[in-house]
């Protein structure tokens, strides 16, 4: 059963950036079949689709992230990742990592999330 | 890209059958036959429940259905059940590889 799990400071200060990792743990992260999607959920909101990247590291962002995000992967530690520069109390959120099933456009399995506050 | 536009809300008693809409523009919904819905339980993540409009993954009720009508695309719960009361959201594709949620619709099993 394939697990992801995110991981990465639970604190973040004021304009500084949020980086956070989501490890994969199957073989599936190696396939070219799938994309590999951060989505964020701010305390009692709604779901933010932030970006998703492919295993050879193909990326689509969020028109109004896309200034301060780079996703990147880590092929050799099944791992991708998130960075979010110049962060506000905005930036507060649970923070999910997912994978996208076979036609890109749904999450099948999701991370538990990690929720991530920006406050100094 | 905007937000998808759901209910916030809606109710129903055990047994009766609910529909829940997700409304977007020609750019999104109304351009891609790739709509998924999700249920989120309190504290939980997301759940898949349907994708590309009405297919449902293996495992997930067929209590379970969705469909479409020009830029609004619709799920629909039968035989409501105590454990269907979640957060549904929906999702659609809204061109150049990019994805927009719906704001998400509160379920109250009555």
């Amino acid at each position: 059963q394939l697990q992801l799990q995110e991981s990465g400071p639970g604190l973040v200060k004021p304009s500084e950036t949020l980086a956070l990792t989501c490890t994969v743990s199957d073989g599936s992260f190696s396939s070219s079949s799938f994309y590999w999607g951060w989505i964020r959920q701010p305390p009692g909101r709604g779901l933010e689709w932030i970006g998703s990247i492919s295993y050879s590291g193909s990326t689509y962002y969020n028109p109004s992230l896309k200034s301060r995000v780079a996703i990147s992967v880590d092929t050799s530690n099944n791992q991708f990742s998130l960075k979010l520069r110049s962060v506000t109390a905005a930036d507060t959120a649970v923070y999910y990592c997912a994978r996208q099933g076979e036609s890109y456009h749904y999450f099948d399995y999701w991370g538990q999330g990690t929720l991530v506050t920006v406050s100094s | 890209q905007s937000a998808l536009t759901q209910p916030a809300s809606v109710s129903g008693s055990p047994g009766q059958s609910i529909t829940i809409s997700c409304t977007g523009t020609s750019s999104d919904v109304g351009s891609y036959d790739v709509v998924s819905w999700y249920q989120q339980h309190s504290g939980k993540a997301p759940k898949v429940l349907i994708y590309e409009v009405s297919k449902r993954p293996s495992g997930v009720s067929n209590r379970f259905s969705g469909s479409k009508s020009g830029n609004t695309a619709s799920l629909t719960i039968s035989g409501l059940q105590a454990e269907d009361e979640a957060d549904y959201y929906c999702c659609s594709h809204a061109g150049s590889g990019t994805l927009v949620f719906g704001g998400g619709t509160k379920l109250t099993v009555l």
